[in-house]
């Protein structure tokens, strides 16, 4: 089964501070990765998706690597504002499936 | 921009009701799922649909089921509610994984039994 990991459960920054978001998984046979942002009381809102053969995409100040090898994926979010505190997900996609990490909380402070 | 909509934000039901959650998605996707998330629990799959009238279980699907008879369409029917089944319930739709196609959530429903 597998297990997706987010380290750390949260974080505060001040703003203009270059975030770093970390995520590991367990099983490597993954087709796809995807990067969330979860605002309190609300859906998700997805930001990045990485297939398994790239090794990072970016979008805008957002950069998400991915090391299908190692089990890793990382999310830099560069010079971060307050708008950016959220709860961040990663979710690996086995076959049709999702498999959720627990989320980093970001606050960030003005 | 791809469109998932839920019918209520929130909800409030009796325990031993029947309840149905639906969900509308508008970007033609074969792909549909239902997500519950808890506290300390994250987000766990209770059912997905890959094709019209086509259904697989997830991760917990104990105490509900679901219906798709038309592709835009998915519901989440809580069968006798229960005060354990108080939680935020997520729909989303996608493509094919195979063609890197992402996730796409609705708001959510947040639902309480009573």
């Amino acid at each position: 089964k597998q297990e997706v990991t987010q380290i750390p459960a949260a974080l505060s920054v001040p703003e203009g501070e270059n975030l770093v978001l970390n995520c590991s998984f367990t099983d490597s046979a993954i087709y796809n990765l995807q990067w969330f942002r979860q605002d309190p009381g609300k859906g998700l809102t997805s930001l990045l998706l990485i297939q398994s053969s790239q090794r990072e995409q970016t979008s805008g100040r957002l950069n998400a690597s991915l090391d299908k090898s190692s089990g890793r994926s990382t999310l830099y979010i560069a010079a971060s504002q307050p708008g950016d505190s959220a709860t961040y997900l990663c979710a690996v996609i086995n076959d049709y499936k999702l498999s959720f990490g627990a989320g980093t909380t970001v606050t960030v402070r003005a | 921009d791809v469109k998932v909509t839920q019918s209520s934000r929130y909800l409030v039901k009796r325990t031993g009701e029947k309840v149905f959650l639906e969900c509308v998605q508008d970007m033609d996707h074969e792909n549909m799922f239902w997500y519950r998330q808890d506290p300390g629990l994250g987000l766990r799959l209770i059912y997905f649909s890959y094709d019209v009238k086509m259904k697989e279980k997830g991760d917990i699907p104990e105490g509900y089921s679901v219906s798709r008879e038309k592709k835009e369409r998915f519901s989440l029917i809580l069968e006798s509610a229960s005060t354990n089944q108080t939680s935020m319930y997520l729909c989303a739709s996608s493509g094919a994984p195979q063609e890197a196609q992402p996730q796409h959530f609705g708001d959510g429903t947040r639902l309480s039994i009573l």
